[in-house]
């Protein structure tokens, strides 16, 4: 079993639809990040948690330490948001090294 | 954040070759990375570069096959060495550690392909 996990896998929505994808991990944690991947590679970190929620613009990012869960929702979704989101943890005696989901491909159709 | 200059953007390159890639940081950084994306797959870690000192690499990956320099807290190189059509990938430096931030900054990527 992955130590992060990451569903759905894929994902295909409308234009304006809510988004949600969701992120469990098994390690204990430091820090989790949301990163987003668009098809020329470049990768942008979207968030970086500890606790609580994130919010900026669109984009809102929870995290429950309890439940070893985040979600990242995306509301008002467009077709610009097409992209493969990542959730990746920093494990309590990491290094700053990252443990990668597989990604969630989000296709958004106008 | 801090930016990366990574370059080249995309190479391609003969079997048996080697290429150099460059990974520049405006800013002093504490921790730098080499990736790898191989195609349809997630990013997987080669190995820290370390300043100063050898880097420290990751199961499945040596130092002969991808030697890694850092000179400073600011540049970093990733050599392919001997280059096989499997090494074809997208290879990513990141940082983190920069000024307190600890968030992650990548690189755009090299995507290198063998022939």
């Amino acid at each position: 079993k992955n130590e992060v996990e990451q569903s759905p896998q894929n994902l295909t929505a409308q234009e304006g639809e809510f988004i949600t994808i969701n992120c469990s991990y098994s390690v204990g944690i430091s820090a989790l990040h949301w990163l987003q991947q668009h098809p020329g590679g470049g990768i942008v970190s979207l968030f970086m948690l500890s606790s609580g929620k994130k919010k900026h613009g669109r984009l809102i990012a929870t995290i429950n330490i309890q439940e070893k869960h985040s979600s990242l929702h995306i509301t008002a979704s467009h077709p610009r948001d097409s992209a493969v989101y990542i959730c990746a943890v920093e494990g309590l005696d990491s290094n700053y090294q990252l443990i990668w989901g597989a990604g969630t491909k989000l296709i958004i159709k106008p | 954040s801090a930016v990366i200059s990574q370059k080249p953007s995309r190479d391609i390159c003969q079997r048996g070759t080697s290429l150099t890639i460059q990974c520049q940081v405006d800013s002093q950084v504490t921790m730098m990375f080499w990736y790898r994306q191989q195609p349809g797959q997630s990013l997987t870690l080669i190995a820290t570069a370390n300043q100063g000192s050898e880097a420290t690499y990751e199961s499945g990956f040596v130092i002969d096959k991808f030697p890694i320099s850092r000179p400073n807290l600011t540049f970093s190189t990733l050599t392919v060495s001997n280059m096989s059509p499997e090494d074809s990938s997208i290879y990513l430096c990141s940082v983190t550690g920069q000024g307190g931030d600890y968030g992650y900054t990548f690189g755009s990527g090299t995507r290198l392909t063998v022939v």
